[in-house]
């Protein structure tokens, strides 16, 4: 079945950089993108960007841009997100999520229903 | 960008329907296609509704979305409330490359 594992919680100190990964199995991985979502504590839902699995295109958010870096490793099937110069507005839990589909474009990109549990990662000095 | 409103909490009573509103601030609620999500307590939160009223496989037809050009916005409309429909809503939509989220929507079923 398809799953989606990341790793696990981390703490950093303002400044770090952080990386999450998100292994996927159950599926070809190259035929589905993985877009991250993250949630700060008790608020709602922010899209982050997106990692087309089969050529590695990427969109990121405007206001991450900057400060936010998505891989793929397709020999392990893993999904990787990393957050650059962190703040305590970072801290938050970090999903990622399979397409539903080969596509993403500017007006349709839908999800499937397969997401990983989510990483904590809180930032403190 | 364009911000989408929705209320921050709805409430009924199990067998009943309920709508959770989603307006778009600028621009056609038609120019990009609306998603749903559902988040119970604790949970991750999962997929329901794919362009505009396409439900992903598995989710009970209860679950249905729209979108209103007249009122520029989205609906999620759930039919037959059951307890475990207790959980957070939320719509979102594109705006060229940056996908928008609404606030959410705390659904309570008393």
């Amino acid at each position: 079945q398809v799953q989606l594992a990341q790793s696990g919680a981390e703490v950093k100190k303002p400044g770090a950089s952080v990386r999450v990964s998100c292994k996927a199995s159950g599926y070809p991985f190259t035929r589905y993108g993985i877009t991250w979502v993250r949630q700060a504590p008790g608020q709602g839902l922010e899209w982050m960007g997106w990692i087309n699995g089969y050529n590695g295109d990427t969109r990121y958010a405007q206001k991450l841009q900057d400060r936010v870096t998505m891989t793929t490793d397709s020999s392990t099937s893993t999904a990787y997100m990393e957050v650059r110069s962190l703040t305590s507005g970072d801290t938050a839990i970090y999903y990622c999520a399979r397409w539903a589909s080969g596509y993403c474009s500017s007006t349709s990109c839908p999800l499937s229903g397969y997401w990983g549990q989510g990483t904590l990662v809180t930032v403190s000095s | 960008n364009f911000i989408l409103t929705q209320p921050h909490s709805v409430s009924d009573s199990p067998g009943k329907t309920v709508t959770i509103s989603c307006t778009r601030s600028s621009g056609g609620i038609a120019s990009a296609y609306v998603q749903w999500y559902q988040q119970r307590p604790g949970s991750v939160p999962t997929t329901i509704i794919y362009e505009d009223k396409e439900r992903l496989s598995g989710v009970p037809d209860r679950f249905s979305g729209s979108i209103d050009r007249s009122s520029n916005s989205a609906s999620l409309t759930i039919s037959g409330l059951k307890t475990e429909d207790e959980a957070d809503y939320y719509c979102q939509s594109h705006d060229d490359n940056d996908w928008i989220f609404g606030g959410g929507t705390k659904l309570t079923v008393l």
